[in-house]
């Protein structure tokens, strides 16, 4: 099984500040299939991210996805008062989904 | 509307039996894979089990398979996840999500369900 490993776990900043956030894998992920999410309390998670880089619908163009192999990030140009949430990474591979622990983007 | 509505949570006795449905509207529904997706408290996600559109094919997680199954009646629109001989570690919101192609994420999700697993 695939392990995706975020980091940090905890990033604090400011609104209008740029959020790199990294995600990590045991081994290989095709691009294809490696996900972000935005995850608010009391909310379905919200796909933010699908092929690595490309963006879901209706997500903003503040939000953007690079990396491959076993090394991706997901950046977040400026940060609005909205975005304060939890991230999660995820995968799909050998039959299987796996997500990485969050990251949790709070206010400084 | 693009719409998933998760029901069937509820408090459940250790080795006991619970089943959950996502009802879907707004779109194609057999067209499409699904997927159950849990939190437990003060945790992250975990993916649980998906389903192809004919329900032909499904996978699980080996925290699971054996006493989950997943099913899809798409004759109802409607997602189904049949949880036995549960465990504590089996306390969760519990998410249905759809699968616009395999691998491609998940991009609509539910308001998710509470699964309580308690003596």
């Amino acid at each position: 099984e695939i392990v995706l490993t975020q980091s940090p776990g905890t990033l604090s900043l400011s609104p209008g500040e740029r959020a790199t956030l990294s995600c990590r894998a045991s081994q290989s992920v095709s691009s294809s299939y490696l996900a972000w999410y935005q995850h608010k309390p009391g909310q379905g998670p919200r796909l933010l991210i699908y092929g690595a880089s490309s963006r879901a619908t209706g997500i903003p163009d503040r939000f953007g996805g690079g990396g491959s192999g076993t090394d991706f990030t997901l950046t977040i140009s400026r940060l609005e008062p909205e975005d304060f949430a939890v991230y999660y990474c995820q995968q799909f591979g050998s039959s299987s989904y796996t997500f990485g622990q969050g990251t949790k983007l709070e206010i400084k | 509307e693009v719409q998933l509505l998760e029901s069937g949570g509820d408090l459940v006795q250790p080795g006991g039996s619970l089943r959950l449905s996502c009802a879907a509207s707004g779109f194609t529904f057999s067209s499409y894979a699904m997927s159950w997706v849990r939190q437990a408290p003060g945790k992250g996600l975990e993916w649980v089990s998906a389903i192809s559109g004919n329900g032909g094919t499904t996978y699980y997680a080996d925290s699971v398979r054996g006493r989950i199954t997943i099913s899809r009646d798409n004759s109802r629109n409607t997602l189904y996840v049949q949880m036995n001989n549960v465990r504590a570690e089996d306390t969760a919101v519990y998410y249905c999500a759809k699968i616009p192609r395999w691998g491609y994420g998940m991009d609509v999700w539910g308001q998710g369900t509470t699964v309580t697993v308690s003596s």
